[in-house]
């Protein structure tokens, strides 16, 4: 069961062209959402989160849009740069449940 | 800045063999957890861990899996019997509050079993 999907396993983007990672959930019972990247032979590390109360979260380069009647997150990394290259894992839990992953996204800037 | 770490990096085994993975928690945090990452596949809870006892297991987590915290520092998943198909990449996590939110990851340790 996917709870969590982020449906482009790949991305390629142009250095200082914006970065659109998509993931879209089912379970209506999350309310909150992390984004992790992950460098080859690294654990993931903790990026950008959102609160299902908000619709919006922006910090520095990088924003995380919430739609919940869709159930549909993206981030946005804007400019991308050469080390945002890694992959992109979209997380959610419900509550005090525990985080639910999809199979993560790999981004690809190119100078 | 503090990290969680994890040793062994890589780890080769016989199936039916035991094997112990270990994890240093950031050292204020009170939430423990294991994930799995079988190659090419998403990043699966394993369990998590509080106040020396767990508190949620997926359904990987059966009777050949268990954790201890062995001392204040070290935080530990062992297989008792492994089968091929442990084989994945084992991340620790930690986090502070009780809420899931922005767990904390160690680098994984690499498990083959041959």
């Amino acid at each position: 069961d996917q709870q969590v999907k982020q449906n482009s396993p790949s991305l390629s983007v142009q250095e200082g062209r914006i970065s659109i990672l998509n993931c879209d959930y089912t379970n209506s019972m999350f309310d909150y959402f992390l984004w992790y990247k992950k460098y080859p032979a690294e654990g993931p590390t903790f990026l950008i989160s959102i609160s299902s109360i908000k619709d919006k979260n922006e910090d520095g380069r990088f924003t995380v849009f919430l739609n919940k009647s869709a159930k549909h997150l993206s981030l946005h990394i804007v400019p991308s740069q050469p080390g945002d290259s890694a992959v992109y894992f979209c997380a959610a839990s419900a509550g005090n449940t525990p985080l639910v992953f999809g199979k993560g996204t790999r981004l690809s800037v190119i100078a | 800045e503090p990290e969680v770490t994890q040793t062994p990096s890589h780890q080769v085994t016989q199936m039916g063999q035991e094997v112990i993975l270990r994890c240093v928690p950031i050292s204020n945090h009170l939430y423990f957890y294991w994930y799995r990452q079988i190659l090419g596949q998403k990043v699966e809870f394993l369990v998590s861990f509080y106040n020396n006892e767990i508190s949620e297991k997926s359904e990987i987590f059966d009777d050949q899996f268990s954790v201890e915290r062995p001392d204040g520092s070290n935080f530990t998943l062992k297989i008792r019997s492994t089968k091929l198909e442990d084989s994945a990449m084992y991340f620790c996590a930690s986090n502070l509050q009780r809420a899931t939110y922005e767990q904390y990851f160690g680098p994984g340790t690499r498990l083959t079993v041959t």
